[in-house]
């Protein structure tokens, strides 16, 4: 059962256009989301996150929008350039005692393209 | 450059012989996450040490160990590969805060099963 979804598997966009990437969750008691950006032959690296409390995180070019009652968070990249050409994770997170360590669950990403 | 470190980078082993696969990290983070990720699929949990403490995920299979002798290092052990392990074997590592579990991840060894 996948709490993380991302259901475009691949997305394309013109250099200098808008990219929204999108994803849906399950789990209302997330507290917290995170987007994560992989080129190859690398691991994924942090991008922007989102506290559950809020609906909007704006960092550059790079914003996320949380949609609670829909269960839905996507990432606005404006303008696109060929450098943002990678795979998109999202991921969510629940926050844990400080005896434990939290955990993230990943989608399974959106390969993005920026055409020129 | 504070980093997360995998060796090998691409590892090939025959069915069913052990292979142990490498991280360590330079960030001094008390949490190190080891992960499987499959071709188009999301990266998915295998285990994690908080400190000294082996965290186990319920649906790890047995085949599947960790050591952490010290905490810069981590290491994952497949006692007996399948060829359903040939996978991107992700590490990452953090601190335990409040704030988001932003994990910092090296660059993934990518196992091959003969």
């Amino acid at each position: 059962d996948q709490q993380v979804k991302q259901n475009s598997p691949s997305l394309s966009v013109q250099e200098g256009r808008i990219s929204i990437l999108n994803c849906d969750y399950t789990n209302s008691m997330f507290d917290y989301f995170l987007w994560y950006k992989k080129y190859p032959a690398e691991g994924p690296t942090f991008l922007i996150s989102i506290s559950s409390i809020k609906d909007k995180n704006e960092d550059g070019r790079f914003t996320v929008f949380l949609n609670k009652s829909a269960k839905h968070l996507s990432l606005h990249i404006v303008p696109s350039q060929p450098g943002d050409s990678a795979v998109y994770f999202c991921a969510a997170g629940l926050f844990a005692g400080y005896s434990n360590a939290s955990k993230i669950i990943f989608g399974s990403g959106t390969r993005l393209s920026i055409q020129p | 450059d504070a980093m997360v470190i995998q060796n090998p980078r691409y590892q090939v082993t025959q069915f069913g012989k052990p292979v142990t696969l490498s991280c360590s990290q330079t960030l001094n983070h008390n949490v190190m996450y080891w992960y499987q990720q499959k071709s188009s699929q999301a990266p998915k949990l295998l285990f994690h040490y908080y400190d000294k403490d082996f965290n186990n995920e319920a649906d790890t299979p047995d085949n599947f160990q960790s050591r952490r002798p010290n905490t810069s290092f981590c290491f994952l052990d497949i006692r007996s590969p399948g060829l359903g392990d040939a996978a991107m074997y992700l590490c990452a590592t953090s601190r335990v805060t409040r704030a988001y579990n932003e994990q910092f991840f090296g660059p993934g060894t990518r196992l091959t099963v003969l």
